[in-house]
């Protein structure tokens, strides 16, 4: 079946320095990618998506990647902060209606001061 | 605007009993959808109501169910609870149906221990 998948189930980065969180999924069929963030104790909040017909989009601090080719996805986030702490979760869908949203496992970024 | 509200926080249950767990979308959604969260299995996709009607549900037995109410407010129920139904579950709330654009607004969840 359809599954999506973290490459890193932890990732350590210094603060001020950029993380990079990667995601891949198996639908080729998925036509919208999102990444979600996960603070303690909270529920997920979105934070940033793209559609299948582009390959970069940017926020603040963050940008999302999608290589439709080798179906990869990943969240670049900029100058890392403390609060940027949290579990990270990419999520694909490929249909109109949540149960057809697929999330992956989850990476959970810690910042070194 | 008020985001998604999930009561109770937290609760303690004891295998056998049941529970109920509330949720409120934001003013607005007409969807509201539910996951259970845990450690090993990460997001695992409950059900969904839209407009009072239970459009999908996930592959949970039968002892999990729900429903909607008329203003969107979700109820879902867990009976005779097991062990490994300990989780927190998430309610989360979309304007229309979730799928098209996977964006969706998570409350804070109900963490459900079962002893």
């Amino acid at each position: 079946g359809e599954s999506v998948g973290l490459h890193l189930p932890t990732l350590s980065v210094q603060e001020g320095d950029n993380s990079i969180i990667n995601c891949a999924y198996s639908n080729s069929a998925s036509d919208y990618f999102i990444w979600y963030k996960q603070e303690s104790g909270k529920g997920p909040q979105f934070i940033i998506d793209i559609r299948s017909n582009m390959d970069k989009r940017q926020g603040q601090r963050v940008t999302v990647l999608l290589n439709k080719t080798v179906k990869h996805l990943s969240l670049q986030i900029a100058a890392t902060q403390p609060g940027d702490s949290a579990v990270y979760f990419c999520a694909v869908t490929s249909g109109s209606s949540a149960s057809k949203i697929i999330f992956g496992s989850g990476t959970r970024l810690s910042i070194r001061p | 605007k008020a985001g998604v509200t999930q009561t109770p926080r937290y609760l303690i249950k004891t295998r056998g009993q049941q529970v109920t767990l509330s949720c409120s979308p934001i003013s607005g959604h007409r969807s509201v959808s539910w996951y259970q969260q845990t450690p090993g299995q990460g997001l695992q996709f409950l059900f969904e109501y839209f407009s009072e009607t239970q459009r999908n549900k996930g592959n949970f037995p039968g002892r999990f169910s729900g429903r909607q109410f008329s203003n969107s407010r979700s109820e879902m129920n867990v009976s005779t609870l097991e062990l490994g139904d300990s989780a927190l579950y998430l309610c989360a709330s979309s304007f229309g149906l979730a799928g098209g654009t996977g964006e969706l607004f998570f409350g804070e969840g109900s963490r459900l221990t079962v002893l």
